[in-house]
Order: structure tokens, then sequence, then C-alpha cells
């Protein structure tokens, strides 16, 4: 079946413009993370969304980003006024429940800010 | 939040069994041991995971020490599709999970 799509793959964008991600996880999982990834780092998690309850949104790094999901499947990850260290690997995954399920993850987007 | 302790790195021979180490002395009595593993390029997938028993699937087995403050990931035979960072994280059960640098895992030919 469909795993995880991200679109773009790549996005590459100048400083102080907005960017939109998105994300279409797998049919039928109410969870859905976001995470980012500089190179040689961990995974850092930004935002988690699972069912109708409010989304978890303490790992946004700054109010530049926020994150939505429409009908509890697409969800759409928005940096506004990109800055440099913006530039990260941007992934998203989903599970059938919450943080103890496995999680499925996307191809991730590759955002450079020049 | 428990944190993790894995080695930077490791390297093994194909066709060699493997166990990666990773230690988690703070996790809590709730939190399971899950292992991802990251690919060059490419998103982290899902190895495996256990709360207190040792755990086995098709792609690898998990031992769960008595105390659970520590855990090995055992590959039984690497193979070089096997190269890639594995992540050790304590967590679910409602509580986040927490992202280390992982090991990165060499196979030698």
């Amino acid at each position: 079946g469909a795993g995880v799509s991200q679109s773009p793959s790549n996005k590459v964008t100048e400083k102080g413009k907005d960017v939109e991600l998105r994300c279409d996880p797998i049919s039928g999982h109410t969870a859905l993370y976001w995470y980012r990834q500089s190179l040689g780092q961990g995974l850092e998690f930004l935002i988690y969304f699972q069912g109708n309850s409010a989304p978890d949104k303490s790992g946004l790094p700054s109010d530049r980003f926020s994150a939505e999901r429409t009908g509890g499947s697409v969800s759409t990850l928005t940096i506004q006024r990109t800055q440099q260290e913006d530039s990260a690997v941007y992934l998203c995954a989903s599970s059938l429940g919450g943080w103890g399920y496995e999680q499925y993850f996307g191809p991730g987007t590759r955002l450079t800010v020049t | 939040d428990a944190k993790t302790t894995q080695p930077n790195s490791m390297e093994s021979n194909e066709e060699e069994p493997v166990h990666l180490p990773c230690n988690h002395s703070t996790i809590s009595g709730t939190d399971y041991i899950h292992w991802y593993r990251q690919l060059p390029s490419q998103g982290p997938e899902y190895v495996i995971h256990g709360l207190t028993s040792n755990v086995n699937n098709r792609m690898a087995s998990l031992a769960i020490a008595e105390d659970r403050k520590s855990s090995t990931l055992i590959l039984h035979r690497a193979t070089l599709r096997d190269a890639a960072v594995y992540y050790c994280i304590a967590g679910g059960n409602n509580r986040k999970l927490i992202w280390g640098l992982g090991t990165s895992l060499a196979v030698n030919p």
C-alpha cells in the first residue's frame, strides 16, 4: 500500500520568504508527527497530532513555525520568514495510534534557505 | 523524558552477527524501548520495540536487561543493506520519543 508521502522533495528558498511543506500520511493513521533533522544530527521533534486532540506543539522552535492537519489527514508545516538556520530535512511520520505505536516515515523535504 | 546513550559508530563484517548496545538508565517503568534505523538519504524505518521481555521479529532481536537500564539490538547476520544509523529511543505510552545521534553501523563485505 501507499506509504507516507511528502512534497516537495527539495525546496530552495531565499531568506525571509515563507514556505509550506506537505505531508500525506498513511490512510487510517490517526497520529501524525513532524520532525526536522540537521546534517549529521538526530531527529528533533516539532509537533504531534493525534485524532481530534489539541496538537502537541512543544517542539516548535519559534512562532515562525506552525502546522495544521485538515480533516484528520493531510498536514502542512509552514515556516514564515525563513532563516538560514531553518535549513534541514523535514520529516513527517504517521502511526495507527499515539507515541507507543510504530511510526512510518516519509522520505522528507530537504529545505535550503539561501 | 528518558535519555539514551549509544556508541557513535560500530563496524561489522557481512554475514556476522551484530550487537548494538544502548543504555537508558533513567527509563521509567512504562517507557518502551524502540529501535529505528535510517539508511542514507532516507527517512527512518522501524526495527523493533519492547517493554520488558526479549522480542524477535523478521529484522532483528531485542534483548532487554532485567533492570531495563540497557538493551541490545541483535542483527543475526549482517548484510551490506544493514549499513545505517541505528537509533535507540525510550518513550512512548503517551510520552514523546526523544531521538539521540544513534550508532552509525558500517558493514564490511
